[in-house]
């Protein structure tokens, strides 16, 4: 089943404005991951937050965890065209062995 | 390069073809994971292995059949395909079976039916 839920599914930015997308789910967690995914290649893991944690920076990164609401948001600042990508939250479930639920992603476009 | 090595890279095959996928990994982790990727849907998580065992078996058809000969190695055999069965198809490794780290992808194999 779905876990996480990005919001906006699309996103375009003017290169160096600030992008914003925010990630919602449904069960309690112990971690909160985003990771970034080029058109048709792999994900590349970005950050995790621990459930212990409201914010965490990495470079131009910025992700915020609200576990009252359930939601965690991911600012890119300084935006980059090399930015575009699909950007996906994921969070631990517990349904026989523990895994790594993924959201539809946001997608973003930078453009130059 | 990720350290998550997936060959082949694009793969065409007709329905009644066998095929292997295959992904390596050399960082030592004891974890590996099978995701699909269709267009318009979430990643889904198709097969866990936990220190060579399966631990998951994400309600797959059983055209698909993975094998984990040792720690490093994930393959996934493909027979009988259809055509919905085109999808990215992604292994992912982890220190630990538990997701208290990031998972580490490979580039993925772009499988189409015909």
């Amino acid at each position: 089943s779905q876990q996480g839920e990005e919001d906006p599914q699309a996103l375009s930015i003017q290169e160096g404005e600030n992008a914003t997308m925010n990630c919602s789910y449904k069960t309690s967690i112990n971690n909160l991951q985003w990771y970034r995914q080029n058109s048709g290649r792999g994900l590349v893991h970005l950050i995790l937050i621990r459930s212990n944690e409201r914010e965490k920076h990495s470079g131009r990164l910025r992700v915020t965890l609200d576990t009252s609401k359930k939601s965690s948001s991911l600012l890119i600042t300084a935006s980059r065209a090399a930015d575009t990508a699909s950007y996906f939250c994921a969070t631990p479930i517990i349904q026989g062995a523990q895994k790594l639920v993924f959201g539809q992603g946001t997608r973003l476009t930078i453009n130059p | 390069e990720t350290g998550v090595t997936q060959t082949p890279r694009h793969l065409v095959m007709g329905m009644t073809n066998k095929k292997s996928l295959k992904c390596e990994q050399h960082l030592g982790h004891n974890a590996m994971y099978w995701y699909k990727q269709s267009a318009k849907k979430p990643l889904e998580l198709m097969f866990v292995y936990s220190l060579e065992e399966r631990v998951e078996n994400n309600s797959v058809p059983s055209r698909f059949s993975p094998e984990c000969p040792n720690s490093s190695h994930l393959f996934l055999h493909l027979h009988t395909l259809q055509p919905e069965d085109s999808a990215l198809y992604l292994c992912a490794s982890s220190q630990d079976p538990y997701p208290n780290y990031g998972y580490t992808f490979g580039s993925g194999t772009r499988l189409t039916v015909v």
